[in-house]
């Protein structure tokens, strides 16, 4: 069965203090990785996608890398507006659904 | 990317009562998914709703709790029947943007609070 699992489960991190989120995943037949951030009370909003390992996105304060086994979402020099709730998805190559991870709620504090 | 809009936003409902979501899509999209994400959880995939077929649902979820419909390439409803408090959750729209390879794009959601 797929799996995605993320860590930590909640973050709390000083204004500027760098910090990475792990998301490990089994699954067979990745088609692609991809990273949402949701703030309460909203939908997930996009912010990468990574299909092959080896691959690195990056937007803004948030760079996103892809192994065989894991992704990680580094958060350089955080800001408190970077406080949110990262989650994690794969899709696999057999169809179309997303399987979500548990999310790891950041809290950036001024 | 698309541009998603739900209706209602939020909504109060009494046990046993149905509440029927709204999805609408500024272009066409072939795929169209449903997920619930509950208090505190992440999200849960309900269903795959494709224009012209029956809508596919996930393993714990059956049609006659959650219909879909799905009348054209840019709509489409779900329907949470005989509501229990179980139900509360937020319901969530994404459609799959055929020109941005897989990636998948969230409605702002619906949040279903059931007494």
């Amino acid at each position: 069965e797929d799996q995605v699992t993320q860590s930590p489960e909640a973050l709390r991190l000083q204004e500027g203090e760098s910090s990475s989120l792990n998301c490990s995943y089994t699954v067979s037949g990745l088609r692609g990785l991809f990273w949402y951030r949701q703030d309460p009370g909203k939908g997930p909003e996009f912010l990468f996608t990574l299909y092959s390992a080896g691959e690195e996105k990056e937007k803004e304060r948030l760079k996103a890398t892809l192994t065989k086994k894991e992704s990680f979402l580094h958060i350089t020099a955080p800001k408190p507006e970077d406080s949110a709730t990262y989650l994690c998805a794969v899709n696999k190559a057999a169809g179309n659904k997303l399987t979500f991870g548990g999310g790891t709620r950041v809290l950036v504090k001024p | 990317s698309a541009v998603i809009s739900q209706k209602p936003s939020r909504d109060i409902c009494q046990r046993g009562t149905s509440l029927t979501i709204q999805c609408q899509v500024d272009s066409q999209v072939t795929m169209m998914f449903w997920y619930r994400q509950q208090p505190g959880q992440s999200l849960t995939l309900i269903a795959t709703a494709n224009q012209g077929s029956e809508a596919t649902y996930e393993s714990g979820f059956v049609i006659d709790k959650f219909p879909i419909s799905r009348p054209n390439l840019t709509f489409s409803t779900l329907t949470v029947s005989n509501l229990s408090p179980e139900d509360s959750s937020i319901y969530l729209c994404s459609v799959e943007d055929p020109g941005r390879s897989y990636e998948q794009y969230f409605g702002p959601g619906t949040r279903l609070t059931v007494t």
